[in-house]
């Protein structure tokens, strides 16, 4: 059974870092076609992807987002680590991670499932 | 990017009701859609990937038709338990979007 959840700040001030630790279990991600995904969600608001690395440390990142996310993999602990910059109000949200990984050898082919539980952040002096 | 966008963004219908909802894709994804379905405090669920295949254990109720730029989501006798918010995503490029999501209410 494969389960994620994320874990962090739930406030922090603006221009700060954002720091999420994503904690899985049940897959590896040495595992060719897996990745780790980071999603969000501000209140009341849709899904928004931010990144995602994969079982060969490749990264990608959503373009308007990408200087300032970071996200690394330590496949030992079983975690992924997304970091934010220069945080605002607007990044208040509720953010996912989320078990991703191709199937039928099609890269094209993959699905978020599962999901983390998911953890509120707020961003507020 | 490829933009996703869902229509409507809400809707009311009552149980036994047959919903459709609707997901077009700003370029051709081929079959690579997914949707997914969230309900209040929840993180989402998956419910069909490659457009039309059920994930395991979704009612066969749910149904997923398209190709290329336009799809739908079909709830067939609309039950308690499927008043949520549905959304859809490509898996065709990163960056992987998400449609704006169709909020399913009671009438």
């Amino acid at each position: 059974q494969i389960t994620l959840k994320e874990s962090g700040p739930t406030l922090v001030k603006p221009t700060q870092t954002l720091t999420l630790t994503c904690t899985f279990s049940g897959f590896s991600l040495s595992t060719s076609g897996v990745s780790v995904d980071w999603i969000r969600q501000p209140p009341g608001k849709a899904l928004e992807w931010l990144a995602l690395i994969y079982w060969d440390d490749d990264k990608r990142y959503s373009p308007s987002l990408k200087s300032s996310l970071t996200i690394t993999k330590d496949t030992s602990k079983n975690q992924v680590v997304l970091t934010m910059t220069n945080m605002d109000p607007v990044d208040t949200a509720t953010y996912y991670c989320a078990h991703r990984e191709y199937h039928r050898g099609d890269h094209r082919y993959n699905w978020f499932d599962p999901w983390g539980q998911g953890t509120l952040v707020t961003v507020s002096s | 990017d490829i933009q996703m966008t869902q229509s409507p963004s809400s809707l009311s219908a009552s149980v036994g009701d047959r919903v459709t909802i609707t997901c077009r894709a700003s370029q051709s994804i081929s079959s690579y859609l997914n949707w997914y379905q969230q309900k209040p405090g929840e993180a989402p669920k998956f419910l069909i990937h490659g457009a039309s295949s059920l994930q395991t254990g979704v009612p066969s109720r749910f149904s997923g038709s398209g190709s290329g730029t336009d799809f739908t989501l079909t709830i067939n006798g609309l039950q308690p338990e499927d008043f949520a918010i549905y959304y859809c995503q490509q898996s065709y490029s990163t960056p992987l979007t998400f449609g704006g999501g169709t909020k399913v209410e009671i009438k």
